[in-house]
């Protein structure tokens, strides 16, 4: 079945410092994909997302490409804020669109230090 | 504003007790679905749900129920075959458009003693 496979965390950064997060993906056809980001206490939000091979999402600074030669979607940031931590996921639709819901990684708790 | 409300917060049981999980949305979406949340797991499929009246199967189904009387409406109901209930519980939507993402709420926080 499809999976994605997240970095462990913590990860914990420096203010300004440059962000990576990585994922990886196992999927049979051309899924969509997608980075949420969970506050403490709150749901999840979604951050980017992607839906074709070398697509980019961006937000807030924060960008993604979809690489489906090497089953990546890393998650990327110039300069990260006291703000920006949080817990990252990476999850994928099926190619049926994702009706039964997204399969998701194992998060990343991003820490960053002022 | 349009959204998932999900109550309460916080909620305390007893071991051997059923509980009942509210989940109402606003957004008009046709699918719905419950997630369990475990530190270190990420995000487990319990239910979900595609049209009012019928709903299916996720991962990690056993010891939980559902029904889907109303589409704004997926009450989750953990019953006390659940070995290990005590978890966060997300409740997502999803509109009937293809790849679009996921809109969950802000979870119920169950524990069971």
């Amino acid at each position: 079945g499809d999976s994605v496979t997240q970095m462990e965390g913590p990860v914990t950064l420096s203010e300004e410092a440059f962000l990576t997060i990585n994922c990886t993906y196992t999927a049979t056809g051309y899924p969509s994909l997608f980075w949420y980001v969970q506050y403490p206490g709150e749901g999840l939000q979604l951050l980017l997302k992607a839906t074709k091979a070398d697509d980019k999402g961006s937000n807030k600074g924060f960008e993604a490409t979809y690489r489906k030669e090497t089953t990546s979607f890393h998650l990327e940031k110039g300069s990260v804020q006291v703000s920006d931590s949080a817990v990252y996921f990476c999850a994928l639709t099926s190619q049926g669109g994702g009706a039964d819901g997204l399969t998701f990684g194992k998060g990343t708790h991003l820490i960053i230090q002022p | 504003d349009g959204g998932i409300t999900q109550s309460p917060k916080y909620l305390f049981r007893k071991e051997g007790q059923n509980v009942t999980l509210s989940c109402e949305q606003n957004l008009n979406h046709d699918a719905m679905y419950w997630y369990r949340q475990d530190p270190g797991q990420g995000l487990r499929l319990i239910y979900y749900s595609q049209i009012v009246n019928d709903f299916q199967k996720g991962d990690i189904a056993e010891g939980y129920s559902v029904s889907r009387e109303k589409k704004e409406s997926f009450p989750l109901t953990v019953t006390s075959a659940q070995k290990n209930p005590t978890a966060f519980y997300l409740c997502a939507s999803l509109p009937g458009r293809n790849n679009s993402p996921l809109h969950f709420g802000n979870g119920t926080r169950l524990t069971v003693t």
